[in-house]
């Protein structure tokens, strides 16, 4: 199996900090990846596809990019309505994986 | 409007059965593979189950933790895709979640609790 290894775990930031998220991958996945959103009580949606291809709707200080096996999402100016969990997904290979999740905090 | 609705869930003792509905509406249903993705208490996200399309002879695919034991299936008539968990565990303790290929859509999720 696929393993994604999410980091960091939970991180507390600042308003209008920059902020990254990563998860690196046990084995090629091309760029087969999604970061997801989710905030308390919700359903998880979506903000990145294929590693670099921000999804409809999102705001634009979202990103995604790809450093060989790592893959980042990255918050270009941290706004409080950002506060969520952040999970990635490997869709290259079943069974397909989830990273382990981020909690993002404002500080 | 896309929707998705579980159904389905509540509490059980281990080694019971229970089956998910996911109804849908809104899309091309008979086209879309489905999932089903189920959450944790501790927040962990964990792929289930995959179920392909009738040009894709409705293949499926399991995660290990649950090959064996559940069975996802589809009626296109109706629009729904189906979890069917045997011999539940306590582990598999979760809101489960129904989503379709592209992952753009997600229902409420049901919860799903095993324990004696």
């Amino acid at each position: 199996d696929i393993q994604m290894t999410q980091s960091p775990s939970s991180m507390s930031a600042s308003l209008g900090d920059r902020v990254t998220i990563t998860c690196q991958a046990s084995q090629d996945i091309g760029n087969n990846l999604i970061w997801f959103q989710q905030k308390p009580g919700k359903s998880p949606r979506p903000m990145i596809y294929y590693a670099t291809n921000l999804a409809n709707g999102v705001p634009s200080r979202f990103s995604g990019s790809r450093s060989g096996s790592d893959y980042s999402l990255t918050i270009s100016s941290l706004e409080s309505e950002d506060m969520a969990d952040y999970h990635c997904l490997q869709y290259k290979q079943y069974p397909l994986t989830f990273g382990s999740g981020t909690k993002l905090e404002i500080k | 409007e896309v929707q998705l609705v579980e159904t389905g869930g509540g509490l059980v003792q281990p080694g019971k059965s229970l089956k998910l509905t996911c109804a849908t509406s809104g899309f091309t249903f008979s086209n879309a593979w489905m999932h089903w993705v189920r959450q944790s208490p501790e927040k962990q996200l964990e792929w289930v189950a995959q179920i392909k399309a009738k040009s894709n002879n409705y293949a499926t695919y399991y995660a290990e933790s649950v090959k064996g034991r559940f069975t996802i299936s589809r009626d296109d008539s109706k629009s729904s895709v189906y979890l069917q968990m045997n011999s539940l565990k306590e582990e598999d303790t979760a809101i489960y979640y129904c989503t379709p290929y592209n992952w753009a859509y997600w229902g409420q999720g049901v919860m799903v609790t095993v324990s004696s």
